[in-house]
C-alpha cells in the first residue's frame, strides 16, 4: 500500500516564487491535512479538509492556500514564498470510522522546503 | 481548544533499560483518542500506540505500553528493553470525537538510546 504520498520531497525556492505541494492518498479517507514541522514547535496544522471540495484553516494558515478537487488529492500552495516558510511539510489523512484503522492519522514522508 | 503538553524536551536511556515519556492534555470532551507517534531521523511519522478514552485497559504493543489516567488527563508511554532503533522524536497526540477529526500534537520528546 502506498498510503500517503507527497511530491516533491525536496525543493529550494527563491523568495517570492510560488509552488504547489501535492498530496495523494489511496485509503479513501475523508479527512486530509497539511502540517508544518519546525524545531521545538512540533506539528502545526496549516489547513485541513473534511471532504472533497471543502477546506478549512488550521492554526497557521497565512501565506498558504489549499484545494481538494478530488477526494484522494490535497494540494498546498505557496503564492509568494518567504524565508519564514522554510520548513518540513507533512500531509496526512484520516477516516472517522469504527474500523480498527479509523480515527487514526496517517502521514506522508514529508517535503523539505527551503526558501532563500 | 485542546492542548497537549510534553514537558520533557529531551531524554536518554541505556540500551535494554526502561524509559517513560510523559504527556498531559486538556480537554472538555469525554470521548477521544490518544496516540504516540515516533519520528526517527528519517522524519517518517510512525504510529506507535493508540488508546481509546472509553477503554479502561491500557494499550500495549510489544515493548510499548501506556499509562492512561483519564481523571488526571495523563498519557505516558513506557518503552521496555530499549533498543538503539528506539532513538527518535516521540509525539503525543489527541483527537476528540467532537472536534471533526482534528488532531492536536505535543511539541515532542527527543529520546536517545545509549549503547
Amino acid at each position: 500500500n502506498a498510503g500517503v504520498t507527497q511530491t516533491p520531497k525536496f525543493r529550494v525556492l527563491k523568495t517570492g516564487q510560488s509552488m504547489t505541494l501535492l498530496c495523494a492518498q489511496d485509503m479513501n479517507h475523508e479527512y486530509m491535512y497539511w502540517y508544518r514541522q519546525d524545531p521545538g514547535m512540533g506539528l502545526r496544522l496549516i489547513h485541513y479538509s473534511v471532504g472533497e471540495g471543502t477546506t478549512a484553516k488550521g492554526e497557521v494558515p497565512d501565506g498558504y492556500n489549499v484545494s481538494r478537487l478530488k477526494k484522494q488529492n490535497f494540494l498546498l500552495g505557496l503564492e509568494s514564498a518567504a524565508p519564514s516558510q522554510t520548513s518540513v511539510y507533512f500531509c496526512a489523512s484520516s477516516s472517522l470510522t469504527g474500523a480498527a484503522s479509523g480515527n487514526t492519522i496517517y502521514f506522508g514522508e514529508g517535503s523539505w522546503l527551503t526558501v532563500v | 481548544a485542546q492542548t497537549v503538553t510534553q514537558s520533557q524536551p529531551e531524554m536518554s536511556v541505556q540500551e535494554a533499560e526502561t524509559v517513560t515519556l510523559s504527556c498531559t492534555y486538556d480537554t472538555s470532551e469525554s470521548n477521544y483518542y490518544l496516540f504516540w507517534y515516533k519520528q526517527p531521523p528519517s522524519r517518517q511519522m510512525i504510529l506507535v500506540i493508540r488508546q481509546e478514552a472509553y477503554k479502561q485497559q491500557n494499550a500495549t504493543e510489544n515493548r510499548f505500553s501506556v499509562n492512561f489516567q483519564k481523571a488526571a488527563k495523563s498519557f505516558s508511554l513506557k518503552i521496555s528493553d530499549s533498543q538503539l532503533g528506539d532513538t527518535a522524536m516521540y509525539f503525543c497526540a489527541f483527537m476528540g470525537w467532537n472536534t471533526g477529526n482534528q488532531f492536536y500534537f505535543g511539541t515532542g520528546t527527543s529520546l536517545t538510546v545509549i549503547p
